[in-house]
């Protein structure tokens, strides 16, 4: 079945550090690829997504690229500021016949930034 | 911009009472979805509505059963709560089907907690 793979957290870092939280999918056919963001106390908001093979989401400074060679959407950014501080959730949408797109989620990585 | 309410954000319940988690978005949306989330099991789908009138199981439906009232609104019922069901949970909207590329976007959440 369709399933996301991401990091264990928590993953902390200090400001201005270089960030990477990998993420790997299964699935058949093509599916579109998502970075949400969870603010705490607040719902999930989305941060970019790619929708097909070598596209890359960008947004905020976050980057990620589609890479199908590797089934892997890894998301980076250069510099991590304190406001970064957030759960991280990598989904995937794969269109299933009659049944709604559902989008399926892993199952989140925590960053911590420290001043 | 409203976009999804949800309705409590914070609820306790004793172990049998049952209760209804209220839903309604602004958008038009075709889809909406609840789920609910845990630490360290991400984000998991209990039911979702493709459209108003229809309704499918996700993941984890046991213990729930949902209305989709109108196009606006999508409640989740909780009829005899038990303390596995302590949760944080959220609801979701999107275009239906064929619209594999766009967003959900998400309500805030609800906290429950059965004792």
């Amino acid at each position: 079945g369709n399933s996301v793979t991401q990091m264990e957290g928590p993953v902390t870092l200090s400001e201005e550090a270089f960030l990477t939280i990998n993420c790997t999918y299964t699935a058949t056919g093509y599916p579109s690829l998502f970075w949400y963001v969870q603010y705490p106390g607040e719902g999930l908001q989305l941060l970019l997504k790619a929708t097909k093979a070598d596209d890359k989401g960008s947004n905020k400074g976050f980057e990620a690229t589609y890479r199908k060679e590797t089934t892997s959407f890894h998301l980076e950014k250069g510099s991590v500021q304190v406001s970064d501080s957030a759960v991280y959730f990598c989904a995937l949408r794969r269109f299933s016949g009659g049944a709604t797109n559902k989008l399926i989620f892993g199952t989140g990585t925590l960053l911590a930034v420290q001043p | 911009n409203a976009g999804v309410t949800q309705t409590p954000k914070f609820q306790v319940l004793k172990t049998g009472q049952s209760m209804t988690l209220q839903c309604a978005q602004d958008m038009n949306h075709n889809s909406m979805y609840w789920y609910r989330q845990d630490p360290g099991m991400g984000l998991r789908l209990i039911y979702y509505s493709a459209s108003e009138g229809t309704t499918d199981k996700g993941e984890v439906p046991n213990g729930y059963n949902v209305s989709r009232l109108n196009k606006r609104e999508f409640s989740l019922r909780l009829e005899s709560a038990a303390p596995s069901q302590t949760s944080v949970y959220f609801c979701a909207s999107s275009e239906g089907q064929g619209y594999m590329n766009t967003e959900a976007f998400f309500g805030q959440g609800t906290r429950l907690t059965v004792v």
